[in-house]
């Protein structure tokens, strides 16, 4: 059972545009989730978190979106930079769980000069 | 401040053997845990340690195991290596005092012939 999702495994956007990678989740116990950029052999570099008592948390060109209701959050960059090609991944995690991260497949965003 | 320090960076073992990598948290951070990274699979849990104790452990076979030393440092050890046991393996460490974030190594690429 995957408790974390990111169905789109890939978005190609144009540079200076709006980038939207989606994440959706299951298990309701999630109240913590990461954004983390990953580039191929590496370790993933984390980006911006967000509580559950929040719904929106920004740190410059990066914003997460929290919609606990539909399950649903999303990581908004603006303007997209070619440099912000990788692999994203949303990750989750309860605060009684320790620091155990349960985490989506992964998107990979290609931004296009 | 250094980052978690993971070593070896690149490693190929042959089915049958034992490997142990290590993990080196960040200075002031108790907590760390292991993750391994296949294309099949994403990037899936091992366990947690915090003072020398494993806290969380996730849906591995035995022969994956762990330690933490009392300078927070860990090992993880896989016994009886299987051709399935080739990734990226990915240790990270945590610092509650320092909200929830988890930080990342560059990860121990193990690849098993």
């Amino acid at each position: 059972d995957q408790q974390v999702k990111q169905n789109s495994p890939s978005l190609s956007v144009q540079e200076g545009r709006i980038s939207i990678l989606n994440c959706d989740y299951t298990n309701s116990m999630f109240d913590y989730f990461l954004w983390y950029k990953k580039y191929p052999a590496e370790g993933p570099t984390f980006l911006i978190s967000i509580s559950s008592i929040k719904d929106k948390n920004e740190d410059g060109r990066f914003t997460v979106f929290l919609n606990k209701s539909a399950k649903h959050l999303s990581l908004h960059i603006v303007p997209s930079q070619p440099g912000d090609s990788a692999v994203y991944f949303c990750a989750a995690s309860r605060n009684n769980a320790g620091n155990m991260l349960t985490f989506g497949g992964g998107t990979r965003l290609m931004v296009k000069p | 401040k250094a980052g978690v320090t993971q070593t070896p960076r690149y490693l190929i073992k042959t089915r049958g053997q034992q490997v142990t990598l290590s993990c080196s948290p960040i200075s002031g951070h108790r907590s760390v845990s292991w993750y391994q990274q296949t294309p099949g699979q994403g990037l899936q849990f091992l366990f947690e340690y915090f003072s020398e104790t494993q806290r969380n452990k996730g849906n591995f076979p035995g022969r994956f195991s762990g330690r933490q030393f009392s300078n927070s440092r860990s090992e993880m050890n896989v016994s009886t290596l299987e051709l399935g046991d080739s990734a990226l393996y990915l240790c990270a460490s945590h610092d509650a005092n320092s909200g929830n974030t988890i930080y990342f190594g560059e990860g121990s690429w193990l690849t098993v012939v």
